[in-house]
C-alpha cells in the first residue's frame, strides 16, 4: 500500500538558512510522482514543487530544490535562505497508478522561522 | 489565467443543519474537482472527486454528498450536520492527465464549525 511518511511533527530554523524537510514514500508502483505543498495559516495549499520517478534530475523551483533519493525512497524538501515567509505548514504527497493517481497525503510538518 | 473560487470563508452551524459549500474554477474547461477535508493540525482527507458533470466519486462513507451540476462547479452538501463534521474544506481542481504528474490547485478553503 501507498504511503507517505514526514517525521518532523515541527521545525524551527533561523532566518537565511537552508532548512530541510524529510519526506519517505513506499510504492511498489516504479512510476509515480511525488509533490510538495504549503500551507500558511491562510489555508489555502500551494503548489511548491513536482519530481517524477523516472526524472533524471533533482527538480528545483527558486529556493526550493527536492532532494529526491530514489533507492531510500525519500523526496526531501530543501529551501534555501529561508525568510520569515516560509513560516508555514508543507506537506508531501505522491501519486500513483495503483493508487488511482489520487494524492497520497503525509501528515505535514509545521515550520517556523525564527528572525 | 486559472483560478479557483470557494465560498463561505467560514460557517458556523448548529448540529442537524443542512450543509452547502460551492466551488467554482474559471479559465479551464473539463477540470477535475476535489473536496478534501482537513483536521486541526493534520493532513489531508480525500472526500470527493470528480471527472465530469454528474459524475461523482465517493471516497469515505459519511453524512456529506457532493454534486457537479455544472462543468466547473462543485457543491458539497450535508442534509443534517453532525459535530464530527467541523474542520477545514478544501475544494480543488486539476487538468486530467491520468498520469503522475497532474498537479492539484486549491481554493482558500471553508472553516467549518458544528456547535
Amino acid at each position: 500500500a501507498q504511503k507517505i511518511t514526514q517525521t518532523q511533527p515541527g521545525m524551527f530554523v533561523q532566518e537565511k538558512e537552508a532548512v530541510t524537510l524529510d519526506c519517505t514514500y513506499d510504492t511498489s508502483d516504479p512510476s509515480y510522482g511525488l509533490f510538495w505543498y504549503k500551507q500558511p495559516s491562510s489555508g489555502e495549499m500551494i503548489f511548491l514543487i513536482y519530481q517524477g520517478s523516472y526524472d533524471q534530475q533533482n527538480a528545483t523551483e527558486g529556493r526550493y530544490s527536492l532532494n529526491f533519493q530514489k533507492a531510500r525512497k525519500s523526496a526531501n524538501l530543501v529551501i534555501s535562505a529561508s525568510q520569515l515567509g516560509d513560516s508555514a505548514m508543507y506537506f508531501c504527497a505522491m501519486r500513483a497508478w495503483d493508487s488511482n493517481y489520487q494524492l497520497i497525503w503525509g501528515a505535514g510538518t509545521k515550520l517556523i522561522i525564527k528572525p | 489565467s486559472q483560478t479557483i473560487h470557494q465560498w463561505p470563508a467560514t460557517l458556523v452551524q448548529p448540529v442537524g443543519s443542512p450543509l452547502s459549500l460551492e466551488c467554482t474554477v474559471e479559465g479551464t474547461s473539463n477540470p477535475n474537482l476535489y473536496w478534501y477535508r482537513q483536521a486541526a493540525g493534520r493532513g489531508l482527507q480525500l472526500l470527493f472527486y470528480s471527472v465530469g458533470i454528474g459524475q461523482i466519486s465517493s471516497e469515505v462513507p459519511q453524512n456529506l454528498s457532493a454534486s457537479r451540476p455544472q462543468d466547473r462547479q462543485f457543491i458539497l452538501s450535508s442534509k443534517k450536520l453532525l459535530l464530527s463534521d467541523s474542520g477545514f474544506y478544501l475544494c480543488a481542481w486539476s487538468v486530467p492527465q491520468a498520469s503522475t504528474n497532474e498537479k492539484l490547485f486549491f481554493g482558500s478553503g471553508t472553516q467549518l464549525s458544528v456547535l
